[in-house]
């Protein structure tokens, strides 16, 4: 089992939907966890932390779910500047292993 | 304040050849990590440099060098190319012993193609 795996999609979604994606890991030891956007021939840039209680930033909401070592990114009322390859990373704080997934295209139709 | 730069941008060379790219941290940070991602895949990383040492090293041969200057800035060196390297290499600056451990914030990458 890869230790972060995501669909890579892509996922097609007309403008104005919500569109969810999940991320699975495999080492339960792990600490942190985010969501980086990538846009085509970009460096990643950080979108937001997961914490365990969750937690939004607009029209972002990340969940954590410890127990089926999943975290999932749901976006709202999606633009078209959404579209973009979006990054699941998972840390663990004792040897700071930083394990990026594979990324979910994502493009928003007008 | 300026954010992570590297240089350069893009890079082409020929299989056997050896390349060094560079990276400047974001201000105020002490730590540099690499990184490879290579066409529809995630970064992988390569090593990561604090205090002019390599402190930890992920899946990658020895052709793999890195090093650290005293003002955090840091390079990366490849030797004996192989087609395989061809990527975009990604340098993330964070600062230390922050609990729980700093964000990475990534330079824009240099982009080698290995011919």
């Amino acid at each position: 089992r890869k230790e972060v795996e995501q669909d890579p999609g892509p996922f097609n979604v007309p403008e104005g939907a919500t569109v969810a994606f999940n991320c699975t890991y495999s080492n339960s030891a792990s600490q942190s966890f985010f969501w980086y956007r990538q846009d085509c021939r970009k460096e990643p840039k950080l979108l937001m932390s997961v914490y365990s209680s969750g937690n939004e930033d607009g029209r972002f909401t990340a969940q954590l779910n410890r127990a089926s070592q999943y975290i999932s990114l749901l976006i709202r009322d999606s633009k078209l500047s959404d579209s973009a390859t979006y990054l699941c990373v998972v840390r663990t704080w004792r040897d700071d292993k930083i394990i990026f997934g594979k990324g979910t295209r994502l493009h928003i139709l007008p | 304040d300026a954010g992570v730069t590297q240089s350069p941008t893009h890079l082409i060379k020929t299989r056997g050849q050896q390349v060094t790219l560079r990276c400047s941290p974001k201000s105020g940070h002490d730590t540099v990590s690499w990184y490879q991602q290579a066409l529809g895949q995630g970064p992988q990383f390569i090593f990561q440099y604090y205090e002019e040492e390599e402190r930890q090293r992920g899946n990658f041969p020895d052709r793999f060098s890195g090093h650290q200057f005293p003002n955090y800035s840091s390079e990366l060196n490849v030797n004996a190319l192989l087609l395989g390297d061809s990527a975009l290499y990604l340098c993330a600056s964070s600062l230390a012993g922050q609990v729980p451990p700093d964000t990475q914030y990534f330079g824009p990458g240099t982009r080698l193609t290995v011919l």
